[in-house]
């Protein structure tokens, strides 16, 4: 079975702080994926990347990076936390686009 | 990017009752994966349904994917407890790489 694994479940950060979210896939996709989920609004597309040192803009890419030095992790970074980037946060991986993604189990990021 | 809106919002039914999920879009799909996702986990692929027309079955649940491929529902027989989670339907854009999703429909099936 293909494992996403995020490095935290929860995490507490203050407003300013530069955060990082790493997550590691263990089935060799090319595509990783990050969402970030919210009450009424679904999973929204932050960022992806389809090889190594490859990403390219989601729906709401304002507020965060994103980095891939190797196939199988793809971190994403909040370079200055504000409070609007409290969420869950989920990673994503595939083989192919059209594919189904395989999920983490998420972040829980509250930024106070 | 295109839409998909997915109804209703939220579901809270007796344990016996049947139920039916939509997703709908003006915009045409070349497929449509429907996920469930239980609290504290990631969402978790339930099936995915290709061709304009298509119904799915995995025990009680049904799945149906319209003919213009723009619609999509899902279907459970007789609900149960274990059914109780949020249900995302998305979609894979026709002309594009992406995927969709729905805001969701959080089910909640009392005993």
């Amino acid at each position: 079975d293909v494992k996403v694994t995020q490095s935290s479940r929860y995490l507490v950060k203050r407003t300013g702080e530069k955060v990082f979210l790493e997550c590691v896939q263990d089935m060799d996709h090319e595509n990783m994926f990050w969402y970030r989920q919210d009450p009424g609004l679904g999973l929204r597309l932050i960022y992806f990347s389809y090889d190594v040192k490859m990403k390219e803009k989601g729906d709401i890419p304002e507020g965060y990076s994103v980095s891939r030095e190797k196939k199988e992790r793809f971190s994403l970074i909040l370079e200055s936390a504000s409070t609007n980037q409290t969420s869950m946060y989920l990673c994503a991986s595939n083989r192919e686009y059209y594919q189904p993604q395989h999920f983490g189990d998420g972040t829980r990021l509250s930024i106070l | 990017t295109q839409l998909l809106e997915q109804s209703p919002q939220f579901l809270s039914i007796q344990e016996g009752e049947n139920l039916t999920v939509y997703c709908n879009s003006s915009s045409v799909f070349s497929s449509l994966q429907w996920y469930r996702q239980e609290p504290g986990e990631g969402p978790v692929l339930l099936v995915t349904v290709v061709t304009g027309g298509e119904v799915k079955k995995l025990k009680r649940l049904t799945f149906q994917f319209g003919d213009a491929r723009k619609d999509s529902s899902l279907h459970i027989t007789a609900a149960q407890t274990g059914d109780t989670g949020l249900y995302l339907c998305a979609g894979v854009e026709e002309y594009g790489n992406k995927l969709v999703f729905g805001a969701g429909t959080i089910l909640r099936v009392k005993s």
